[in-house]
């Protein structure tokens, strides 16, 4: 079936350091796969922090980045300088660009704490 | 700032005990689903309508779990009778009818005792 697998949390990264979280999916019943990725900050419902719906393409938002390798079947999250209000958990997830009522695949979610 | 609005935050029910809750998707917005997320982070994608007609629904929602959007008045959904294991966070969302991006709103914390 459909699935995402990200990288297992939680993790605890410095702040102004270097972050990526790993995303890589499974698209078997999916003709068109686009990917997101979610963001949900202490108290806060789940907010859309990027999606690309090309492969190769790159997508971004707050300084963070990700791009579709379809040869890779990957998504990974980055950021160059993290800082303490990134602090959050974050979803992969998958969707089927073919369909307008699809629904997501999500991954098991990341917990990141920056610390001062 | 979610622009779906679900209610109520927090609900605890006794096993047995029939729980709602309601969403009112973002203006605009005609295909909304709801979304069960469990202690361990995990979605399970319950039913989606447009409008006022379901799109597609798991089985699980044809026995205890029903869901309904009418014309004019917030989406719901229903447990008849709660379980242990329906404890979660019932997450609601909402899309244009030409995108495939979901919005979701801060959902429903259901504690089943």
């Amino acid at each position: 079936g459909d699935s995402v697998t990200q990288t297992e949390g939680p993790v605890t990264v410095s702040e102004s350091e270097s972050l990526i979280i790993n995303c890589t999916y499974s698209a078997t019943s999916i003709a068109y796969p686009n990917l997101f990725w979610y963001v949900r900050y202490p108290g806060e419902g789940l907010q859309l922090l990027l999606k690309v719906i090309t492969a190769g393409q790159k997508g971004s938002s707050r300084g963070f980045e990700a791009t579709y390798n379809k040869e890779t079947t990957s998504f990974h999250l980055q950021k160059a300088s993290v800082q303490e209000s990134d602090s959050a958990v974050y979803y992969c997830a998958l969707g089927d660009l073919a369909s307008s009522f699809s629904k997501l695949v999500f991954g098991q979610g990341t917990s990141l704490s920056v610390v001062p | 700032n979610s622009k779906v609005i679900q209610t109520p935050r927090y609900l605890v029910k006794g096993q047995g005990q029939k729980a709602k809750m309601r969403c009112i998707p973002e203006k605009g917005h005609p295909v909304v689903f709801w979304y069960q997320q469990n202690k361990n982070n995990e979605f399970k994608f319950l039913i989606n309508f447009q409008n006022q007609e379901v799109l597609q629904q798991i089985d699980m929602t044809e026995k205890r779990f029903s869901a309904e959007c009418p014309s004019n008045s917030p989406c719901s959904l229903e447990i008849q009778s709660s379980e242990a294991g329906d404890s979660a966070l019932y997450l609601c969302a909402s899309s244009r009818r030409d995108g495939n991006t979901l919005y979701f709103g801060e959902g429903s914390r259901l504690i089943v005792v």
